[in-house]
């Protein structure tokens, strides 16, 4: 069973303050990517990977930055956290190749900054 | 700019009834149509997914139809239940680029009736 975690489930930030998402897959998947989920506006992409190393910018990239140092984890960086920022997050990781293009979300981080 | 959209935003069903969801989609690139299922509190799941090459997919209650020429696919729930309420996510990706993005629709929230 593919499992992918998010470090919290819930999380309370100041405005300004560094705020850290972590996301661990344990299916040894290529790519890993960063969602953010708000009402009547879907799933956006703000990141993705698809290797060690490596990042792209989806569609939503301004405020935010990645790291994925190790193939099974990739880390959201908000470098100083604003009310807009206020979200629910999601990652999401799946493999390259064959036939399934699936991607296996976590269960969210909800994220409030005030 | 939205490349999915999706209606409706929200849906309400007797249990027995048929839920029909819409999606369309502009960009003649995309070759991969999936549809997610998010429960509340947790993160969405691949429920089925249609390429182009063929009309309809069906999966227990569930079918996809999809209509190239008119760029449009829809997700029906035959004979729904309580245990189906949740939002819904239609989804369109190239997956020649190999990273296998995911352009996600803004959602429908079902609400089946007993």
């Amino acid at each position: 069973d593919v499992k992918v975690t998010q470090s919290s489930r819930y999380l309370v930030k100041r405005t300004g303050e560094k705020v850290f998402l972590e996301c661990v897959q344990d299916m040894d998947h290529e790519n890993m990517f960063w969602y953010r989920q708000d009402p009547g506006l879907g799933l956006r992409l703000i990141y993705f990977s698809y290797d060690v190393k490596m990042k792209e910018k989806g569609d939503i990239p301004e405020g935010y930055s990645v790291s994925r140092e190790k193939k099974e984890r990739f880390s959201l960086i908000l470098e100083s956290a604003s009310t807009n920022q206020t979200s629910m997050y999601l990652c999401a990781s799946s493999t390259t190749g064959g036939l399934s293009y699936e991607q296996y979300f976590g269960p969210g981080t909800r994220l409030t900054v005030t | 700019q939205q490349q999915v959209k999706q209606s409706p935003q929200s849906l309400i069903v007797q249990k027995g009834g048929i839920s029909i969801i819409n999606c369309a989609y502009e960009n003649t690139a995309f070759d991969y149509f999936p549809w997610y299922q998010q429960f509340p509190g947790k993160g969405p799941a691949l429920l089925i997914a249609i390429r182009p090459d063929v009309s309809e997919k069906k999966e227990g209650r569930f079918t996809i139809s999809f209509n190239k020429s008119a760029k449009q696919f829809s997700l029906h729930i035959m004979d729904s239940q309580p245990g189906d309420s949740a939002t819904y996510f239609c989804a369109a990706s190239m997956t020649q680029t190999g990273a296998n993005n995911l352009f996600f629709g803004t959602g429908t929230r079902l609400t089946v009736i007993p």
